[in-house]
Formats: C-alpha cells, structure tokens, sequence
C-alpha cells in the first residue's frame, strides 16, 4: 500500500525556517518525480514545488522561489522541504504527492504549518 | 504562473448532470493534454477523479467525465448522489516543469 506521511509542520515566526518532510512506503520511491502543494485555510490547492526522480531538477512556484529548497534522500525514501524566510502568507496545509502523469494519484495527509508572531 | 479560472460553485439535484469549467492559456490548458480533476471533501486529501485530460482512474465511477476544448477543460458529473458534495480543483501542466491548479469550485448537491 502506498503511503505518505508528511511531518514537521509547527507554528514559526515571522522570517523563521522550517523543514518538513514526507516518508513515502509501498512503492519504489526512486522512481517518482514528487511534488509538495500547499492549501491555505479555507482556500485552495497551490502547487508549490517539484523534483525529479534522482533528485537532480528542481521547479518552484514563483511564490516561494528562492525561500524553499525541495530536496529527497531515496537512500531514506524521504522528501524534503525546507522552508527559509517564512512569512504569514505562507500558512497552509502542506500535502506531498506522487507525480503520475501529470497528475496525484497518492497524496499525504497534510501538515499544518503556521507562520504567526 | 496565474491559477486556472473555475467558478466559485456549482450545483444540481440528485440525478441531474453539472459541468465544471477550467479555464487557462495556450501555455497550460490549452497546450497540454495533462489536465487532472480532483475532488476534496472537508478535512481530507484530494482525491484524483480524472488525469489526462478525460481518464478515470480505476475505482472512480463513469458518472464521472472529463473534456478539453482550447484553453477550457470541463468536468461532468452525471447521476448527482449526495456524496459528491465536495470541492473540485483542476490542474494542468503549465510548461518549465510547473503545475498549476485552478481556484475550485464547490458543488453543492440541492
């Protein structure tokens, strides 16, 4: 059975860092691009980041650009995101998800991350 | 990197048919055919109901169905039952290795 379970979201300051992080299980990991989407509360999905298989390319939504770093360890079948300057716009349920053509058949279950004073 | 244009709800009695739109540009929608349907219920993940356009995958029942003309995508549902009630996104591939999900509709079943 497919799984993906996203930890690490948290209540942060203001210009804080987080890293959160998706342990994939039930498939070979290696083998998919990943994708991490965001959705604020009471809006809705943003696609935020991608990287491919080996972990070599790397996309960004222009939201986040330059203030996230998608990265994975297929050795640990862990995605990563780490997540510098935070700012309250940054709030949300942050999901991960298997890339399938074009599409996300596998999604977590979400972790909160909260950006507030 | 703009959001795709959906409608803000939708509804319909049980049995009757809605359609959804998605409308994007030549550079998403329009110029790819891997535009996907999500349904999401208060709380909980989405869930795919289409991919590529007009693909179900398995375990999503026919009364779901998906269309693409230009730059508009379409998402019908046929037979309304109560439980789609949800929140429906759209997503396509925008080029430059981006996604781009649309702003969601809510469907309401009267």
């Amino acid at each position: 059975e497919v799984q993906l379970v996203e930890s690490g979201g948290g209540l942060v300051q203001p210009g804080g860092s987080l890293r959160l992080s998706c342990a994939a299980s039930g498939f070979t990991f290696s083998s998919y691009y990943m994708h991490w989407v965001r959705q604020a509360p009471g809006k809705g999905l943003v696609w935020v980041s991608r990287i491919n298989d080996e972990g070599s390319s790397t996309s960004y939504a222009d939201s986040v650009k330059g203030r996230f770093t998608i990265s994975r360890d297929n050795a640990k079948n862990t995605l990563y995101l780490q997540m510098n300057s935070l700012r309250a716009e940054d709030t949300a349920v942050y999901y991960c998800a298997r890339d399938g053509s074009g599409s996300y058949v596998y999604w977590g279950q979400g972790t909160l991350v909260t950006v507030s004073s | 990197q703009s959001a795709l244009t959906q409608p803000p709800s939708a509804s319909g009695s049980p049995g009757q048919s809605v359609t959804i739109s998605c409308t994007g540009t030549s550079s998403d929608v329009g110029g790819y055919n891997y535009v996907s349907w999500y349904q999401q219920h208060p709380g909980k993940a989405p869930k795919v109901m289409i991919y590529e356009v007009s693909k179900r995958p398995s375990g999503v029942p026919d009364r779901f169905s998906g269309s693409k003309s230009g730059n508009t995508a379409s998402l019908t549902v046929s037979g309304l039952q109560a439980e789609d009630e949800a929140d429906y996104y759209c997503s396509s591939y925008a080029g430059s290795n981006k996604m781009v999900f649309g702003g969601g509709t809510k469907l309401t079943v009267l």
